[in-house]
């Protein structure tokens, strides 16, 4: 079945830090790829999404490419701030009539100190 | 627009009381997803329904669990009798229509049984 597998956190940056955080996946087919945000306290909310190779999703300073030959679509921002602290999901929608259902990794906690 | 609302935000309840989580989806969305989330196992899909139809529950982990849509406003997750290691957050979510991607999550009722 689809899976996605994210890099072991936590990840602990300074301001202004570049970040990568690294995901993986396994589906039949050609999937779209989601970043989800939680923020403590929080619901998650959709990041940024790519629908198909070499798409590159953006939003708020993150970015991610959708890369079929290595099944990967691994999230960098540039400068990190103390805000960007949250808990980070990646995460794939077989499309089709799937119903909207995601399949998500098992989260990366991002700590940013000033 | 209001979001998907939950109630309560949070449960204390003791071990081998019925325990019913709510949730309202965005309206106009006809996709609806429950979610349980714990330190050790993660984000885990209870079950999801389309037009208020359930598709999947094959996540519910076992008979103590019931999820019900009675109509496109409204659903319900039921527990019973419940247990300490029912212990989690509960969140609810919502899709536009069959194919959206972008899921809206609501903000999750802790609930901790005792």
């Amino acid at each position: 079945g689809d899976s996605v597998t994210q890099m072991e956190g936590p990840v602990t940056l300074s301001e202004e830090a570049f970040l990568t955080i690294n995901c993986t996946y396994t589906a039949t087919g050609y999937p779209s790829l989601f970043w989800y945000v939680q923020y403590p306290g929080e619901g998650l909310q959709l990041l940024l999404k790519a629908t198909k190779a070499d798409d590159k999703g953006s939003n708020k300073g993150f970015e991610a490419t959708y890369r079929k030959e290595t099944t990967s679509f691994h999230l960098e921002k540039g400068s990190v701030q103390v805000s960007d602290s949250a808990v980070y999901f990646c995460a794939l929608s077989p499309g089709g009539t799937s119903y909207g259902k995601l399949t998500f990794g098992q989260g990366t906690i991002l700590t940013v100190h000033p | 627009d209001a979001g998907v609302i939950q109630s309560p935000r949070h449960e204390v309840t003791e071990m081998g009381q019925e325990v019913t989580l709510r949730c309202k989806p965005i309206s106009g969305h006809n996709s609806l997803f429950w979610y349980r989330q714990t330190m050790m196992r993660g984000l885990e899909l209870l079950i999801y329904f389309n037009n208020n139809v359930p598709i999947d529950d094959s996540g519910m982990p076992e008979d103590r669990f019931s999820a019900k849509m009675p109509n496109a406003s409204f659903s319900t997750l039921k527990i019973q009798p419940s247990e300490p290691r029912d212990s989690a957050v509960y969140f609810c979510a919502s899709t536009e229509r069959q194919s959206s991607y972008e899921q809206y999550f609501g903000p999750g009722t802790r609930l901790t049984v005792t």
